[in-house]
């Protein structure tokens, strides 16, 4: 089945800079890839996703690219905030398939 | 709208107790999953609703849990016999449609086994 790996588990910026996310996947069929933000007590939450007919995805200060040959997506969140500080969790399905698979999250903290 | 609501949010129970966890998906979505969230890890998929088909059990971990789902909307996740190792955040998500569509979470229900 899908695999899923996600790096870095933690990560500390400084409020203004930038944070990048990574995952990789292991199927090749798999052509959707949400990203969910989970603020402590709370679900999941999407805050982007993207499709594999695409290859960059921009939502404000969050974008997301996609490199299919080398099965890897990222998130890219920009002048950070503190409200940002979340754990941040990459998924992603095949096609026809309903199940998502997602990595094991990353700890984003953002110092004032 | 309203969202997916789960009850209760906390539940503390003696090893060995049944427990029954709710999910109420958002009204119109056909599909409906839960999970399980263990302490620092990533979402473990459970199970899958979709319309009147048969569910996917696939990813229940023992025959001590069950799951059902009446007239397709309100879900139910049971626990039997409940185990120090079954403590774990338990999420329900909905979606409109089959693959590839966003997922709505609920807030969840935190699982503690004594």
């Amino acid at each position: 089945g899908e695999n899923v790996e996600q790096h870095p588990s933690t990560l500390s910026v400084q409020e203004g800079d930038s944070a990048v996310i990574k995952c990789t996947y292991s199927d090749s069929a798999s052509n959707y890839f949400p990203w969910y933000k989970q603020e402590l007590g709370k679900g999941p939450q999407l805050i982007i996703d993207i499709r594999s007919n695409v290859g960059e995805k921009k939502d404000q200060r969050i974008a997301v690219t996609l490199n299919k040959t080398a099965k890897h997506f990222s998130l890219h969140i920009t002048e950070t905030q503190p409200e940002d500080s979340a754990v941040y969790f990459c998924a992603s399905s095949g096609a026809g398939s309903y199940q998502l698979t997602f990595g094991k999250g990353t700890k984003l903290s953002v110092i004032p | 709208g309203a969202g997916v609501s789960q009850s209760p949010s906390n539940k503390v129970t003696e090893k060995g107790k049944d427990v029954e966890l709710r999910c109420d998906p958002i009204s119109g979505h056909t599909a409906l999953y839960w999970y399980r969230q263990s302490l620092g890890q990533g979402l473990e998929f459970l199970i899958y609703f979709q319309g009147n088909s048969a569910p996917d059990k696939s990813g229940l971990p023992s025959d001590r849990f069950s799951a059902e789902r009446t007239g397709g909307s309100v879900s139910t996740l049971t626990i039997q016999r409940t185990q120090q190792e079954d403590s774990a955040v338990y999420l329900c998500a909905s979606s409109l449609r089959l693959a590839g569509n966003e997922q709505f979470f609920g807030p969840g229900t935190r699982l503690t086994v004594l």
